[in-house]
């Protein structure tokens, strides 16, 4: 158990759907990610909140959708998806303007876009 | 360009056959350098940090060091149970107080009994 906590561990949705996946921690930290983890590619930073500020990460298409409602709860909101979007989507956090800045890692989620 | 890159891609030891894995990378602005471990359909698993050239950590059968332009993971007389998936990455700043991971493809290791 890492403190961070991701649901739903699986997911189908078709192309039409919207569905969110939910990240918690329970760390303290006060700096959260997402991440996208496909087969034989590096995982893939989509988005960070920090000290309660969104940084955007340009690449990410607009049919993903994230909202951090405080600094413990991370959303990440799906609409119109398609099927190259099937991955392992993971959640991180940190403490940043600290020394250790070690990010720690959810189960994931495994989302199938059919 | 900011980038990060392990070697071998898969690696099979027997059963107490030591060996190393390699994380070169190329960034601007190093703020640290992580080992993850991975086990299949599992998030990343924290294992160290390092933060300047010359340092190691140790923890029970692995070893990390680290120079200006790549990290080691030392794996001395593995067992099966550590057959995973091991992540390197490099932490840069991505403006402000925020930091960023950038992370390789990762070595796959499997250690047969």
């Amino acid at each position: 158990e890492t403190g961070v906590t991701q649901t739903p561990r699986h997911l189908v949705m078709g192309m039409t759907n919207k569905k969110s996946l939910k990240c918690e921690q329970h760390l303290g930290h006060n700096a959260m990610y997402w991440y996208k983890q496909s087969a034989k590619k590096p995982l893939e930073l989509m988005f960070v909140y920090s000290l309660e500020e969104r940084v955007e990460n340009n690449s990410v298409p607009s049919r993903f959708s994230p909202e951090c409602p405080n600094s413990s709860h991370l959303f990440l909101h799906l609409h119109t998806l398609q099927p190259e979007d099937s991955a392992l989507y993971l959640c991180a956090s940190s403490q940043v303007l600290t020394l250790n800045t070690e990010a720690f890692f959810g189960q994931g989620t495994r989302l199938t876009v059919v | 360009e900011d980038q990060v890159t392990q070697s071998p891609e898969a690696l099979r030891l027997q059963e107490g056959e030591s060996s190393s894995l390699n994380c070169s990378y190329t960034v601007s602005g190093l703020r640290g350098l992580f080992w993850y471990r991975q086990d299949p359909g599992k998030g990343p698993e924290f294992l160290f940090t390092l933060y300047s050239a010359g340092e190691e950590k140790e923890k029970e059968r692995l070893k990390a060091t680290l120079t200006k332009k790549e990290s080691f993971l030392h794996i001395t007389a593995p067992k099966p149970e550590d057959s995973a998936t091991y992540l390197c990455a490099v932490q840069t700043n991505y403006g402000g107080a925020t930091n960023k991971l950038i992370f390789g493809t990762g070595t796959l290791l499997a250690v047969q009994p």
